[in-house]
């Protein structure tokens, strides 16, 4: 079985300014990651993933995220917030594999960008 | 592009009261989720369908809920009889295959309040 953890319940930074959001996983077998964001009253988005290959992922809205296998982490990244980017953010985690389906999601973390 | 459409958005039942949930995947998708969404257990899989066929239905908390796809455009989840405890956000969502690596899609999520 896999976990997730986000070790931030709530981000709050100024609009413009760098952002981190940790996550970190245990998994006893090989995992794919992903980052979610939550808009208000919304579904939820992915913003990227990562299956294989670089451990640098790019996704949308100009995020990006790290796999640290050593780290055990894949922490999200944006080096300027926007007022926009105001939501909950799910890092989730399952089983490599064809056949893995089920994605275990972290509790979630809520950046508030301050203007 | 038409994404996951659940309805109803918003639903306010009373304790004792059958509540059904609806849901039409993306099309041509043939792997769907139900999620279920609450502050003090974040997001949990309910119930996992391939080919319209249930595959995991181990997330099912007791058999007040039920969920079925009687075809590749429709699923239902349903709950009977309700009870203030079941009230959270229920999300469905679609995936082109069943396999972690494909991105699934979120509908915006149907929120329930049972009083």
């Amino acid at each position: 079985a896999q976990s997730v953890t986000q070790l931030d319940s709530q981000v709050p930074v100024f609009e413009e300014a760098p952002v981190e959001l940790r996550c970190n996983y245990s998994s006893s077998v090989s995992v794919y990651l992903f980052w979610y964001v939550q808009y208000p009253n919304q579904g939820l988005q992915l913003l990227l993933k990562y299956l294989s290959g670089s451990t640098l992922v790019k996704g949308i809205n100009g995020f990006e995220a790290e796999f640290n296998k050593s780290q055990t982490s894949f922490h999200l990244r944006k080096p300027s917030v926007h007022i926009s980017d105001t939501a909950e953010y799910f890092c989730a985690v399952s089983e490599a594999g064809a056949g893995s389906y089920q994605l275990t999601f972290g509790k979630g973390t809520k950046l508030s960008v301050i203007p | 592009d038409a994404g996951v459409i659940q309805s109803p958005r918003h639903e306010v039942t009373e304790m004792g009261q059958e509540v059904t949930l609806r849901c039409k995947p993306i099309s041509g998708h043939n792997s769907l989720f139900w999620y279920r969404q609450t502050m003090m257990r974040g997001l949990e899989l309910l119930i996992y369908f391939n080919n319209n066929v249930p595959i995991d239905d181990s997330g099912m908390p007791e058999d007040r809920f039920s969920a079925k796809m009687p075809n590749a455009s429709f699923s239902t989840l349903k709950i009977q009889p309700s009870e203030p405890r079941d009230s959270a956000v229920y999300f469905c969502a679609s995936s082109s295959t069943g396999g972690a690596g494909n991105t699934i899609y979120f509908g915006e999520g149907s929120w329930l309040t049972v009083v």
